[in-house]
């Protein structure tokens, strides 16, 4: 799977948007980028992946530049609650192998502040 | 709330004790993952089963034992753990489409192992 880059942390104003970049430069034709997060000490929460096409859902929208190295996690308007670890992942999940494989990296750590 | 349970949320061993970690998946799906979180390091995917077969056993020690009794339930068993051992594990479910595609992964909550 291709490796990931992210921030190691980022800050957000409540009610403002966040935008978590993510490099992937070595991404192949057939991987996806899924973003997951991680509030403290529970289970990573899925939010939104994609191949190629930008993609929104209710939580949040995902920009794949046209190249695909890299892409832009945003959640329009964050709360405190959004305060959590955020992945990038590229996978050969939906679509490629047998079953899932996620390779987790260090993430970006988003502090939401009043 | 992802249709994925976990239990116990926490628990306590001493390195001698045998104890089990139980999973459910509510949500129809035929695979199942263990994955290993240590203090201030990744995710580490522990086990695959897919179709109830393990399909993945990523070099973890045999004193982890994992168990696919039917597509919902995924068990660990633990024995003679060590004190590194301890760690937050989850688990997850995805839908394996028979080898050509295979949906996102929903993990529980994960539960917190401290080992003595």
């Amino acid at each position: 799977d291709a490796k990931t880059t992210q921030p190691p942390s980022m800050d957000c104003a409540e009610g403002r948007a966040a935008n978590l970049p993510c490099n992937h430069s070595t991404i192949s034709g057939n991987e996806y980028v899924y973003w997951y997060r991680q509030i403290h000490s529970q289970g990573p929460q899925y939010i939104i992946h994609g191949l190629k096409n930008n993609e929104t859902n209710e939580m949040a929208s995902l920009i794949i530049t046209e190249d695909r190295k890299s892409s832009t996690l945003i959640l329009p308007h964050a709360t405190l609650r959004d305060t959590a670890v955020y992945y990038c992942i590229v996978s050969l999940l939906a679509g490629g192998t047998s079953y899932g494989k996620l390779t987790f990296g260090q993430g970006t750590i988003l502090t939401v502040h009043p | 709330e992802t249709g994925v349970t976990q239990t116990p949320r926490h628990l306590v061993m001493g390195m001698t004790n045998k104890k089990s970690l139980k999973c459910e998946q509510h949500l129809g799906h035929n695979a199942m993952y263990w994955y290993k979180q240590s203090a201030k390091k990744p995710l580490e995917l522990m086990f695959v089963y897919s179709l109830e077969e393990r399909v993945e056993n990523n070099s973890v020690p045999s004193r982890f034992s994992p168990e696919c009794p039917n597509s919902s339930h995924l068990f660990l068993h633990l024995h003679t753990l060590q004190p590194e051992d301890s760690a937050l594990y989850l688990c997850a479910s995805s839908q394996d489409r028979g080898g050509t595609y295979t949906d996102t992964q929903y993990f529980g909550p994960g539960t917190r192992l401290t080992v003595l």
